[in-house]
């Protein structure tokens, strides 16, 4: 059964200490692997997409690197607006569907 | 501003009820979405909608049917609720295969059923 499992489920950090976040996902043809941003009271909003391991991206702060089984949400010297909820998602096979993950919760403290 | 919005952002209702959740995106997308978000932050697919094809995960109860009066509109009616109902709603876009630029999604409605 295609699975993406995030960890971890929550993660607090101070100003300027830099992590990662970690997707591992398990299915039959990746299409695509998909980064989100969740701040409280809205919908995802869409960071990047990965298609082939090896492959990596940057905006800001965030780098996200992608393997054959998991995916790396690393982020450089974190900020207190960087505390959102990151979600995965992939995309494999014939079906366009999303498979999800259930987050991580990013704490940044000041 | 080009978005996707939905409306209510809140709705109580008694158990029995039904209601609808509006959707419009005005971002010439072709296809559209309804998406459930239990309190575990789990996004489950319910539908996708385009012109051509509506696709319902089969979990989905009967009682929830989208209709899409045009191809920016994809509004979610809910017949008879349960307290199981009880959920936050997103509607999201995207085009064809949304692998590029990702799904775009509606701030969501928090549905409780009481």
């Amino acid at each position: 059964e295609d699975q993406v499992t995030q960890s971890p489920e929550a993660l607090r950090l101070q100003e300027g200490e830099s992590s990662s976040l970690n997707c591992s996902y398990t299915v039959s043809g990746l299409r695509g692997l998909f980064w989100y941003r969740q701040d409280p009271g809205k919908g995802p909003e869409f960071l990047f997409t990965l298609y082939s391991a090896g492959e990596e991206k940057e905006k800001e702060r965030l780098k996200a690197t992608l393997t054959k089984k998991e995916s790396f949400l690393h982020i450089t010297a974190p900020k207190p607006e960087d505390s959102a909820t990151y979600l995965c998602a992939v995309q494999a096979g014939s079906n366009y569907q999303l498979i999800w993950g259930a987050g991580t919760k990013l704490i940044i403290k000041p | 501003d080009t978005a996707v919005s939905q409306t209510p952002k809140y709705l109580v209702t008694q158990m029995g009820n039904d209601k609808s959740i509006k959707c419009e995106q005005n971002l010439g997308h072709d296809t559209m979405y309804w998406y459930k978000q239990d309190s575990k932050k789990f996004l489950k697919i319910m539908f996708s909608y385009n012109n051509k094809e509506l696709i319902i995960n089969e979990t989905v109860p009967n009682r929830f049917s989208p209709k899409s009066p045009d191809k920016a509109h994809l509004n979610l009616h809910i017949n008879s609720l349960e307290l199981g109902d009880s959920a936050v709603y997103f509607c999201a876009s995207s085009s064809p295969a949304g692998l590029t630029n990702g799904y775009t999604f509606g701030s969501g409605t928090r549905l409780t059923v009481v």
